[in-house]
């Protein structure tokens, strides 16, 4: 069963940059089935859809963050990459990374999630 | 690009049915049949429960179906039990290869 688990500081300074990584395991992330999201949760607040990815390098972003996020993609090792620049503490959130189906649009399975903090 | 409309909040007994709704505009919602709904439960992963509007993934009950008429969408869960108390969010593709989830609904069991 592939799995996906987000890794990275749990903690940021205001200003600086928020950079997270999602490992796949037991599947390929070349598949050309499937995108590759970001979705975070602040605390008490909904789902918000950041950006997914293709394996090919393609990326695709929420237009309200856009000048912020950089997705990336490293197939040697498995992994895809969220750097958020210039945060905030609106930026405090859970961030989920996700295997986005692309024939669905569906986000068919997800990361535990990790908490990042926003302080200084 | 705005979160679609959910209530904040619905109920019922076991066994009870109840449905939850998910408005959005003829940018999303209403110009694609690919609304998915997904289960989450405080501090574990989301749950993907349906997709394209109507499809249950496998291993999920028959209990959850979902519908659409028009920029609202809809999610039933018929036979309400304990365990499906939890946050639900739908979410569209709104085109120009950008997605948009609702603001979620919690459920409470009563």
């Amino acid at each position: 069963q592939l799995q996906l688990q987000e890794s990275g500081p749990g903690l940021v300074k205001p200003s600086e940059t928020l950079s997270l990584t999602c490992t796949v395991s037991s599947g390929s992330i070349s598949s050309s089935s499937y995108y590759w999201g970001w979705i975070r949760q602040p605390p008490g607040k909904g789902l918000e859809w950041i950006g997914s990815i293709f394996h090919s390098g393609n990326t695709y972003y929420n237009p309200s963050l856009k000048s912020r996020v950089t997705i990336s993609v490293d197939t040697s090792k498995n992994q895809f990459s969220l750097k958020l620049s210039s945060v905030t503490a609106a930026d405090t959130a859970v961030y989920y990374c996700a295997r986005h189906v692309v024939a669905s649009d569906a986000f068919d399975i997800w990361g535990q999630g990790t908490m990042v903090t926003v302080s200084s | 690009q705005s979160a679609l409309t959910q209530p904040a909040s619905v109920s019922g007994s076991p066994g009870q049915s109840i449905t939850i709704s998910c408005t959005g505009t003829s940018s999303d919602v209403g110009s694609y049949n690919l609304v998915s709904w997904y289960q989450h439960h405080p501090g574990k992963a989301p749950n993907l429960m349906i997709y394209e509007g109507t499809k249950r993934p496998s291993g999920v009950s028959n209990r959850f179906s979902g519908s659409k008429s028009g920029s609202t969408a809809s999610l039933t869960i018929s036979g309400l039990q304990a365990e499906d108390e939890a946050d639900y969010y739908c979410c569209s593709y709104a085109g120009s290869s950008t997605w948009v989830f609702g603001g979620g609904t919690k459920l409470t069991v009563l």
